[in-house]
């Protein structure tokens, strides 16, 4: 089975920077995504971990820990257009399916 | 075509009616998904097809739904009888890869979904 955990909502200042936190239980675990929504629109492609450490992205980075079942998306210099939902998924080889979190929903202030 | 197209964007229909979705995948594209996404909650698997064939359709809430994908390209999801519960957004994501062991990272693709309104 799977388990996902994220937070609901996040708040953060334009400029700054946020780190949304995910934790999983994923049998035949085999990398997890990482993806941005706007309302009203389509999930679009962030990330995707298969191993441990920290992959950089421009502004965006995503970290995971195997053996934690943890990843985070870090957020840096924030802009308004960064408000949006993220979804973290982990992937499971066993099933073929990318099953998501909740979303964490970050609204970026002035 | 460039994306994962869905039809029709937005449909309001009446309890009791049955409603046909429509899933074009990116040319070529072998997997192919439905999720279903009520407001404020992530997407929820529906059924996984490779080329023509459900391998997966353990996430269809009930025998109201169905999908089919005869010819492994575009796809329908069905809903009979529809019942207000039905109303979400049905996202459609399309993938390359072969199968589990050929995920990537960048291959899973979404359309812009077709939002449900029951009333």
């Amino acid at each position: 089975g799977q388990n996902i955990d994220q937070p609901t909502e996040m708040t953060a200042t334009e400029g700054a920077i946020v780190q949304i936190n995910c934790t999983y239980q994923t049998s035949g675990f085999n990398g997890l995504f990482w993806y941005q929504q706007h309302a009203g629109e389509a999930p679009t492609f962030l990330s995707y971990n298969v191993l441990d450490g920290l992959e950089e992205k421009g502004r965006f980075s995503s970290f995971l820990s195997r053996s934690k079942g943890y990843s985070y998306l870090l957020l840096k210099e924030l802009q308004m257009k960064d408000s949006a939902s993220y979804l973290c998924a982990p992937y499971s080889s066993n099933t073929g399916k990318l099953i998501f979190g909740q979303g964490t929903t970050l609204q970026v202030k002035p | 075509g460039a994306g994962v197209s869905q039809s029709p964007r937005y449909k309001v229909a009446k309890r009791g009616q049955d409603v046909a979705l429509r899933c074009d995948p990116i040319s070529g594209h072998v997997s192919l998904f439905w999720y279903q996404q009520a407001l404020g909650q992530g997407p929820e698997f529906l059924t996984y097809f490779q080329n023509e064939a459900q391998l997966d359709k353990s996430g269809l809430p009930s025998d109201r739904f169905f999908a089919e994908r005869p010819e492994g390209s575009v796809s329908t999801l069905k809903i009979q009888r529809t019942q207000q519960e039905d109303s979400a957004v049905y996202l459609c994501a399309s993938s390359s890869s072969q199968g589990p062991q050929g995920i990537s990272g960048n291959t899973i693709y979404f359309g812009e979904g077709s939002w449900l309104t029951v009333v």
